[in-house]
């Protein structure tokens, strides 16, 4: 039963490149979450994704970040134009839709 | 809003010492509590969870009862071992329809043998 997959685990990008970070929620799970974790801090909530729908973005920024859960396929967040202040940890998480969230290894992005 | 306060780390302990992170919450309504872990380069691990007052949460030795009253969940464990080195979150999940975790800074626990 394998768990919610996350790749890369490392992207190292420049800085006005594009990142495409990919999530694969554990079967059965229909509920996305994305989460950003900056250095020495706790995870901060991006965005909630249902199939085909975005539930909840309010964590996002405004600009250059986006993200979709297509009917077939992972999960995508997207960055456009990356800055060195998008270097940071980026975890997925899945759910049934009960209260409890697993999580994936995490992408670590670098932007140079 | 949501928020979680979190002791500060880093804590450091020897082999079979007691150990108590503190955690404090705020919110409406009558969220969900949790601990989670992270070792060194992994994800979130789900350590343990309580979803009403007086709840107790346990796994693994560790154990935290949600307190309402004090709007506390400080996780406790009587003999900690250097394999729990690690990071741990306490979090909220709120009782609307909002479906985010709010997670409080993190706190680094190195056990020395």
């Amino acid at each position: 039963n394998a768990g919610v997959m996350q790749n890369p685990r490392h992207l190292v990008r420049r800085r006005g490149q594009e990142a495409r970070l990919r999530c694969s929620p554990m079967k059965g799970h229909s509920h996305v979450y994305w989460y950003r974790q900056l250095p020495e801090e706790g995870l901060k909530f991006m965005v909630y994704l249902q199939k085909e729908n975005i539930i909840d973005e309010s964590g996002m920024p405004k600009e250059r970040f986006s993200a979709e859960f297509p009917k077939e396929g992972p999960s995508i967040l997207r960055i456009q134009q990356v800055v060195r202040g998008d270097s940071a940890a980026y975890f997925c998480a899945s759910s049934p839709g009960t209260s409890e969230q697993f999580f994936g290894p995490g992408t670590r992005l670098t932007v140079l | 809003g949501n928020s979680v306060t979190q002791m500060e780390g880093p804590v450091t302990l020897s082999e079979e010492a007691f150990l108590t992170i503190n955690c404090t919450y705020t919110a409406t309504g009558y969220p969900s509590l949790f601990w989670y872990v992270q070792y060194p380069g992994e994800g979130l691990q789900l350590l343990l969870k309580a979803t009403k007052a007086d709840d107790k949460g346990s796994n693994k030795g560790f154990e935290a009862t949600y307190r309402k009253e004090t709007t506390s969940f400080h996780l406790e464990k009587g003999s900690v071992q250097v394999s729990d080195s690690a990071v741990y979150f306490c979090a909220l999940l709120s009782s609307g329809s909002a479906r985010q975790l709010t997670f409080g800074s993190g706190t680094q626990l190195t056990v020395l043998p």
